[in-house]
């Protein structure tokens, strides 16, 4: 079984409607990313949270939100979707335990949003 | 700051040819590197990362990588490549003495195999 899971997987929906992206994971990590990539920029930093109570802004934050339910849940929201937010976007995790892990994250599948 | 440079958006090989994705970075403190890769319609994966322990790193599938400080590189070789190694390769520095781990993307390489 997968340890980032994503969901959905693709969605298609239309300007000015709200969306909520959802990540789970199972691997026991504190902290959560979001990141959106688009094509010939590589990956780009949302949100992100280092526990349930500890929510920052990333490089791109204008236009989402985010909610941390719990540690193994965040979930991104567009309240009002438009054409720009178009993108595939990733979740990822990373356990600040342990100095050989430190660093490293690890992705979900990503979701592939098209706003019309 | 941080930044990463990928040298090639595209690099064709023949499969059993070898590869070289070529990485530049820059970083005030002691850098993390990784190579991730992305397969179509998949996340990505780690394939290698460099935390100060060799400058010559082994990773997954075959791949390899080389930390040169004096040239602020980390490109990442395989000596014979292969068709399922078609795929798009990310390049990642972080800095190293910091608690948050923010990394930073380079733009990425599409690596193409033909047969």
């Amino acid at each position: 079984d997968a340890d980032v899971t994503q969901t959905p997987r693709n969605r298609i929906t239309k300007t000015g409607k709200r969306i909520m992206l959802e990540c789970s994971q199972t691997k026991g990590h504190d902290r959560m990313y979001w990141y959106r990539q688009d094509p010939g920029l590589g990956l780009r930093l949302i949100y992100y949270s280092f526990d349930v109570k500890d929510i920052n802004k990333g490089e791109i934050s204008d236009g989402y939100s985010v909610s941390r339910q719990a540690q193994a849940k965040f979930s991104l929201s567009l309240e009002s979707a438009i054409p720009n937010q178009t993108a595939l976007y990733f979740c990822a995790t990373s356990d600040a335990g342990t100095p050989s892990s430190y660093n490293e994250q690890f992705f979900g599948p990503g979701t592939r949003l098209t706003v019309l | 700051a941080q930044s990463v440079t990928q040298l090639d958006s595209h690099v064709s090989v023949s499969e059993g040819t070898p590869v070289l994705l070529r990485c530049n970075y820059s970083s005030s403190y002691s850098p993390s590197l990784f190579w991730y890769v992305q397969h179509p319609n998949k996340g990505l994966q780690l394939l290698l990362k460099y935390t100060s322990a060799a400058t010559l790193v082994k990773g997954i599938n075959g791949f390899e990588a080389e930390f040169k400080k004096s040239e602020t590189s980390f490109h990442l070789t395989k000596p014979s490549a292969h068709m399922s190694d078609a795929a798009e390769y990310f390049c990642v520095v972080s800095p190293m003495n910091t608690g948050f781990q923010k990394l930073v993307f380079g733009t990425g390489t599409r690596l193409l195999v033909s047969p």
